[in-house]
């Protein structure tokens, strides 16, 4: 079955801190894609990043960063020198072609990180 | 621009009153769903469309009714609202031949209240 798992339920850094949240998936095809998406308080979903399953090589983007582990089926995101803007709700998500006939097209969610950034 | 666009954003109904969702995208997409959102649950799948006049259900169909007769639009329709449908809607759109719009296009969401 597929399945993702965010087991982090809610985090409170400093700023500045660095963060990582974590996330693990579950699925029985090769090809895939994993996501992260951001959703500050106003309510939109912010596509961070899309990954997927041939590449294995982690991303960094400004203070983001992101691990991807097939071997744990793991998806990390890490925050690097945190800042109160950062503060959101956090989505890992994954889109394989079992889910519904080759299209690619549905996610799957896991249910969040809420990540509270103090000044 | 290319976008999702949704509408109403915010809606407060009372129950059983009929209400639509309206969803429409300027991409020419041919992939279209819906999704609730619901605090500790994240998102969840309710209905999809790959093409004009194809439709299936999700995760969470109950309660709520789909049509794809143009392929920019897709509208959500709750045929006798219940307080349980309280929730974040989203709709999304992709292209399954485009790998790059995979998961990238989501409306900015309609926030719904019945009471």
């Amino acid at each position: 079955a597929q399945k993702v798992t965010q087991a982090q339920t809610e985090i409170s850094v400093v700023e500045k801190e660095d963060v990582t949240l974590d996330c693990v998936y579950e699925t029985r095809d090769t090809t895939y894609y994993l996501f992260w998406y951001k959703q500050p308080p106003s309510g939109e979903l912010v596509f961070l990043i899309r990954r997927n399953s041939f590449d294995e090589q982690n991303e960094i983007s400004g203070r983001y960063s992101w691990n991807f582990q097939k071997s744990t089926s793991s998806f990390n995101f890490t925050i690097t020198a945190s800042q109160v803007v950062d503060s959101a709700v956090y989505f890992c998500a994954l889109s394989d072609s079992l889910r519904f006939r080759g299209s690619q097209g549905n996610l799957i969610f896991g249910k969040g990180t809420k990540l509270s950034v103090k000044p | 621009e290319a976008q999702v666009t949704q509408n109403p954003r915010y809606l407060i109904t009372v129950t059983g009153k009929k209400l639509t969702v309206t969803c429409s995208q300027n991409m020419n997409h041919e992939y279209m769903s819906w999704y609730r959102q619901d605090p500790g649950l994240g998102l969840r799948q309710i209905y999809y469309s790959m093409n004009v006049e194809v439709t299936d259900k999700g995760d969470v169909p109950e309660g709520y009714k789909v049509s794809r007769k143009e392929k920019r639009n897709f509208p959500l329709i709750l045929e006798s609202p219940s307080p349980n449908q309280t929730s974040l809607y989203f709709c999304a759109s992709s292209s399954p031949g485009q790998g790059a719009t995979i998961g990238q296009y989501f409306g900015p969401g309609t926030r719904l209240t019945v009471l």
